[in-house]
């Protein structure tokens, strides 16, 4: 069974740079697999961020950003904000129709 | 501007049955492939199933397979999940999401919560 997965927490000072990753359990992480990106306050719906690897979705400041870092996915916020404080998921599509979320990264700023 | 509108969701015994649907409105709707999203009370988001444009071609998670189906009616712009023999691990808030390039999730709605209890 395919296993995304994803650091469990993450903390960034204000005005930091962090990179979140998103990689396989078994094999690696490339443009094949679409990966997209989505983050998720308590109580709200998720939001798109990234999509195709590193096409920011409608909105999405330009501090966020995507890409493929060694074998993972990656998302690099850039001065990192206190609204930004939220959960983040990935997400790989495996073809025929299935999609893979990851566990999910708690990203905490202070 | 793009809506999701679920509903269905509500209190269910273990091994009863639902049917959720989501309401589209602001793009169209034929067009799109569509999925269903779930998360469960403090956890992470789990994919549940997508379909085609026409509907003509359905996908599943393991978790939910032969329980779940998912359909929709592209003349009420509406999008469906039959959920069947509940267990208590389906209890989740589920989305409905609008698919978009790369089979990204490129809109979501803003969930029906679904209990199994008895």
């Amino acid at each position: 069974q395919t296993v995304v997965t994803q650091e469990p927490s993450f903390s960034v000072s204000p005005g930091g740079t962090v990179t979140l990753t998103c990689g396989l359990s078994s094999g690696s992480v490339s443009t094949s697999y679409y990966p997209s990106w989505y983050q998720q306050t308590p109580g709200q719906a998720p939001r798109t961020l990234i999509y195709i690897t590193n096409t920011r979705s409608s909105g999405v400041p330009d501090r966020f950003s995507g890409s493929i870092l060694g074998n993972k996915a990656a998302l690099t916020i850039t001065g990192a904000q206190a609204d930004d404080e939220s959960d983040y998921y990935c997400v790989l599509y495996m073809g025929s129709g299935i999609s893979v979320f990851g566990g999910g990264t708690k990203l905490t700023v202070l | 501007e793009v809506q999701l509108l679920e509903s269905g969701g509500g209190l269910v015994q273990p091994g009863g049955s639902l049917r959720l649907s989501c309401a589209a409105s602001g793009f169209t709707f034929r067009n799109y492939a569509m999925s269903w999203v779930r998360q469960a009370p403090g956890k992470g988001l789990e994919w549940v199933s997508a379909i085609s444009v026409s509907g003509g071609s359905t996908y599943y998670a393991d978790s939910v397979k032969g329980r779940f189906t998912i359909s929709r009616d592209n003349s009420k712009n509406t999008l469906f999940l039959q959920v069947n023999s509940l267990r208590a691990e389906d209890t989740a808030l589920y989305y409905c999401a609008k698919l978009g390039d790369g089979n990204s999730f490129e809109a979501w709605g803003q969930g029906t919560l679904v209990t199994v209890s008895s």
